[in-house]
């Protein structure tokens, strides 16, 4: 099975740096997702990490570690447009290539 | 020059009606998916095709039927509608296997059942 977990609920101040944390357990492993849905909108790609390490793109950075299960996205200098939530998903190496899980997300607060 | 497009936006309608939901991607993309977000914000993979196949298909009631008349278009038919298919559904699509792997989601159809 599958088993994906991250915070329900986090908040961080305008200009801070906030990390959200991700772990799963799957069959297999094939690469982690992080994408970012405003409320009301649909989920947008930030980025996909297969093998380990931090990646970064522009604001924000994904870091996966693969032994662990675990990953993060690490947003810099926060804006309160990045109030939304973010989803954690994972591709697992059993199924079709084509199947993602998504964990239940984290509502992330901007406050000023 | 949307990507992913759905229609309808909003679906009001009453228990044990039947509906539809179109979906339509201009991106070619070879693979198409429909989602369901419950009240909870859960994200939840229902069925996929590859090139008109069915490649996906979770444990969904057969009230739902989704249909690929051709790649780029995934609709989805919901058959005697109960309290319980409240939720907003997101078609989504991806080239799988072309190096890009991210799938790019449609703007949702919110759909409630009186």
């Amino acid at each position: 099975g599958q088993n994906i977990d991250q915070p329900t609920e986090m908040t961080a101040t305008e200009g801070a740096i906030v990390q959200i944390n991700c772990t799963y357990q799957t069959s297999g492993f094939n690469g982690l997702f992080w994408y970012q849905q405003h409320a009301g909108e649909a989920p947008t790609f930030l980025s996909y990490n297969v093998l380990d390490g931090l990646e970064e793109k522009g604001r924000f950075s994904s870091f996966l570690s693969r032994s662990k299960g675990y990953s993060y996205l690490l947003l810099k200098e926060l804006q309160m447009k990045d109030s939304a939530s973010y989803l954690c998903a994972v591709r697992d190496r059993y199924s079709s290539a084509s199947k993602i899980i998504f964990g239940s997300g984290t509502r992330l607060s901007i406050r000023p | 020059d949307t990507a992913v497009s759905q229609t309808p936006k909003y679906l009001v309608t009453q228990m044990g009606n039947d509906k539809s939901i179109k979906c339509e991607q201009n991106l070619g993309h070879d693979t198409m998916y429909w989602y369901k977000q419950d009240s909870k914000k859960f994200l939840k993979i229902m069925f996929s095709y590859n090139n008109k196949e069915l490649i996906i298909n979770e444990t969904v009631p057969n009230r739902f039927s989704p249909k690929s008349p051709d790649k780029a278009h995934l609709n989805l038919h919901i058959n005697s509608l109960e309290l319980g298919d409240s939720a907003v559904y997101f078609c989504a699509s991806s080239q799988v296997g072309g190096g890009r792997v991210e799938q790019f989601f449609g703007p949702g159809t919110r759909l409630t059942v009186l």
